[in-house]
C-alpha cells in the first residue's frame, strides 16, 4: 500500500534553476494538495486540486505552478528557484467530492527536502 | 478568514502523566477541526477530527480532543502519556464554506521517561 509517494526525497538547486517535484497517489483520491513547511511556521498551502484538470491557488502560490492531468499525479513546478523557496514540501491527498471533500483526513507523503543555494 | 493558534511551542510531560496540547481557532462559520502528528522526517498523520456531533472526539493511539464552541478551542488530550508519543502535533481548521485547511504552527511534545 504505497499511499502518497513523493520524489525526490532530497534536492539541492542553484538559484535560477528549475525543477519538478513529483507526487503520485494510488488511493483514487479526488483532492490533492501541495504544502511547504518552514520551521515554526506550520504548513502553508501552495496549490490544490479537486480533480483532474482542476487546480486552484492556495495561500502561497507565487513562484510555483501545478498541473493535474490524471487523478493519480499532481506535480509541482519551480520555474526560477530562489533562496526563499528552501523548504520541505509535502504532497497530500484526500477522498470525497464537492463540498464534503474537505471533511476527510488528508494523507501525506514523506516530503521533499529542497535547498536552494 | 480562518486561523488557528497553538500557544505552546513545546510541551514536556512525564511518562504515565496526562497530556494536553492546546489549540484555539477562529472561523466565520462552523468549524471542521483536525489533529495531525508528525514524526521526524515523515509526513503528517491524521489523529482525529471534529465535524459535528459529540464534543468529545476519540482518535488513534488513545488520543482524544474536546470541542468547546464557547471558548473556540479544540485541545488534544491523552490520559497517560507514552515516550513514543513524543512528536510534533498540528491542529488544523477549516471553515465549512471553504476548501482549504489552515494549520497551526505546531507543538513539540516530549514525553520524559
Amino acid at each position: 500500500n504505497a499511499g502518497v509517494t513523493q520524489t525526490p526525497k532530497f534536492r539541492i538547486l542553484k538559484i535560477g534553476q528549475s525543477m519538478t517535484l513529483q507526487c503520485t497517489q494510488d488511493m483514487n483520491h479526488n483532492y490533492m494538495y501541495w504544502y511547504r513547511q518552514d520551521p515554526g511556521m506550520g504548513l502553508k498551502l501552495i496549490y490544490y486540486s479537486v480533480g483532474a484538470g482542476i487546480t486552484d491557488k492556495g495561500e502561497v502560490p507565487n513562484g510555483y505552478n501545478v498541473s493535474r492531468s490524471t487523478t493519480e499525479d499532481f506535480p509541482l513546478r519551480l520555474e526560477l528557484a530562489a533562496p526563499s523557496q528552501t523548504s520541505v514540501y509535502f504532497c497530500a491527498s484526500s477522498p470525497g467530492q464537492g463540498a464534503s471533500g474537505g471533511n476527510q483526513p488528508q494523507h501525506f507523503g514523506d516530503g521533499t527536502r529542497l535547498s536552494i543555494l | 478568514a480562518q486561523s488557528v493558534a497553538q500557544p505552546e511551542d513545546q510541551v514536556n510531560v512525564a511518562e504515565g502523566n496526562p497530556l494536553t496540547v492546546k489549540c484555539t481557532y477562529s472561523v466565520s462559520g462552523n468549524p471542521y477541526l483536525f489533529w495531525y502528528v508528525q514524526y521526524p522526517n515523515r509526513g503528517l498523520q491524521f489523529l482525529l477530527k471534529y465535524i459535528t456531533g459529540d464534543n468529545l472526539v476519540k482518535g488513534s493511539y488513545g488520543f482524544e480532543a474536546e470541542f468547546n464552541k464557547s471558548q473556540t478551542s479544540f485541545h488534544l488530550k491523552k490520559p497517560s502519556a507514552l515516550v513514543s508519543d513524543s512528536a510534533l502535533y498540528f491542529c488544523a481548521v477549516r471553515d465549512m464554506l471553504k476548501r482549504q485547511l489552515t494549520f497551526g504552527s505546531g507543538t513539540q511534545l516530549t514525553v520524559l521517561p
